[in-house]
């Protein structure tokens, strides 16, 4: 069956430092992978997609993900952090048959910025 | 060009009671999905509308069901409320003529059952 864990519930990190978001998927092909970025009382907003090719994807507002088949991982990182940043992060696989889109999604990491 | 549009914004309802949420999909998409977020979690598939027709759906009881009209709008109704439908409902939409599984979320709906 289809899962996303997100091992990390609450991350820390002081303004300027790097950051780094775990997404562990369990799919039996190779799937469509999301990062999803909500606010407080907001929707989701798309950070970067993975479908196929090059396995580190460049997304908005500076951040980057790699897909690793053989760990089946695609971790979110950023190399400096904002203030603006804070929010909460959603991992999610989609389930890659036709013309079909159905997502999982973990349970979600936030982040909170120290100034 | 408006995004995906979701109302109303918040609901109080009681328990027993029946809802209904709406979505207007982004401009130039046909398909919509409904996701549940209870509160700390990660959104959970309810189901999703294709040519009016439901196509495909989660594990969800059959208290909840939906429509979608020839414009591409989404209803979600959910009847006999329980205290553990609070959540926050959000809505998706993709295009057939973009990557089907690109989608997009509306702000979605705040519902609290009391």
């Amino acid at each position: 069956a289809q899962s996303v864990t997100q091992p990390d519930i609450h991350i820390t990190v002081s303004e300027g430092a790097s950051l780094e978001l775990r997404c562990n998927y369990s799919y039996g092909a190779t799937p469509y992978l999301f990062w999803y970025v909500q606010s407080p009382g907001q929707g989701l907003q798309l950070l970067l997609k993975y479908f196929s090719g090059d396995t580190l994807v460049q997304g908005i507002k500076g951040f980057e993900a790699e897909f690793k088949r053989s760990q089946s991982s695609f971790n979110l990182r950023k190399p400096s952090v904002h203030w603006s940043d804070a929010a909460e992060y959603f991992c999610a696989v989609g389930a890659r048959t036709h013309n079909f889109n159905k997502f999982y999604f973990g349970s979600g990491t936030k982040l909170n910025v120290k100034p | 060009d408006a995004g995906v549009t979701q109302s109303p914004t918040h609901l109080i309802k009681t328990r027993g009671q029946q809802v209904t949420l709406r979505c207007s999909p982004k401009s130039g998409h046909d398909t919509v999905s409904w996701y549940q977020q209870a509160l700390g979690q990660g959104p959970q598939f309810i189901f999703q509308y294709y040519e009016e027709e439901e196509r495909q759906r989660g594990n969800f009881p059959d208290r909840f069901s939906g429509h979608q009209f020839p414009n591409y709008s989404s209803e979600l109704n959910v009847n006999a409320l329980l205290l553990g439908d609070s959540a926050l409902y959000l809505c998706a939409s993709s295009g057939a003529s973009g990557p089907a599984y690109e989608q997009y979320f509306g702000p979605g709906t705040r519902l609290t059952v009391t």
